[in-house]
């Protein structure tokens, strides 16, 4: 049972354009997120978080919205730039929670298109 | 200061072999994650060490071990490999176990099993 998800495999966006990438989860116990952006051959590298407590986080070009009743979550990107393209995993973990594991999703793609 | 090292970057192994992984944390952390990663299937957690101790574990058989010394390098054990186990093995460290405090992933060691 996957509790994180992210249902688009890749995504293609035009240089310049604004990236949206989403990611649903199941458990309501989840009260903190992040987002993980990997080129080939690196590992992870962290990018943004956000707290429950919160709908939005800003960080330069990277924004993340939280929809706690939609269980949903999404990372914007503006603009995209031609160094944006990497896999992006979505994460959950229960911050309060200090055994608990963070879980993450399975990754999209994102493609910037010159 | 220095990041996350892992050793090797690459190795072959035939079935039914054993292998260890390396992962030497960043200086003063404390938390060790492992995780694997397979085309389609995202990261997929394997276990936590902290201060020496398993503090979490994944949904993978008993053939996948691991451990951390007191200088919290940690080491990962995976026995009778199966051609299953062949994916990109991920180590990240963080200053204490969950919560709030973010990975840093080293490059991770690619293992491929024939």
């Amino acid at each position: 049972d996957q509790q994180v998800k992210q249902n688009s495999p890749s995504l293609s966006v035009q240089e310049g354009r604004i990236s949206i990438l989403n990611c649903d989860y199941t458990n309501s116990m989840f009260d903190y997120f992040l987002w993980y952006k990997k080129y080939p051959a690196e590992g992870p590298t962290f990018l943004i978080s956000i707290s429950s407590i919160k709908d939005k986080n800003e960080d330069g070009r990277f924004t993340v919205f939280l929809n706690k009743s939609a269980k949903h979550l999404s990372l914007h990107i503006v603009p995209s730039q031609p160094g944006d393209s990497a896999v992006y995993f979505c994460a959950a973990s229960v911050e309060m929670n200090r055994d608990d594991k963070i879980i993450f999703g399975k990754g999209t793609r994102l493609h910037i298109l010159p | 200061k220095a990041g996350v090292t892992q050793t090797p970057r690459y190795l072959i192994k035939t079935r039914g072999q054993q292998v260890t992984l390396s992962c030497s944390p960043i200086s003063g952390h404390r938390s060790v994650s492992w995780y694997q990663q397979t085309p389609g299937q995202g990261l997929q957690f394997l276990f936590e060490y902290f201060s020496e101790t398993q503090r979490n574990k994944g949904n993978f058989p008993g053939r996948f071990s691991g451990r951390q010394f007191s200088n919290s390098r940690s080491e990962m054990n995976v026995s009778t490999l199966e051609l299953g186990d062949s994916a990109l093995y991920l180590c990240a460290s963080s200053l204490a176990v969950r919560g709030t405090t973010e990975a840093f992933f080293g490059q991770g060691t690619r293992l491929t099993v024939v």
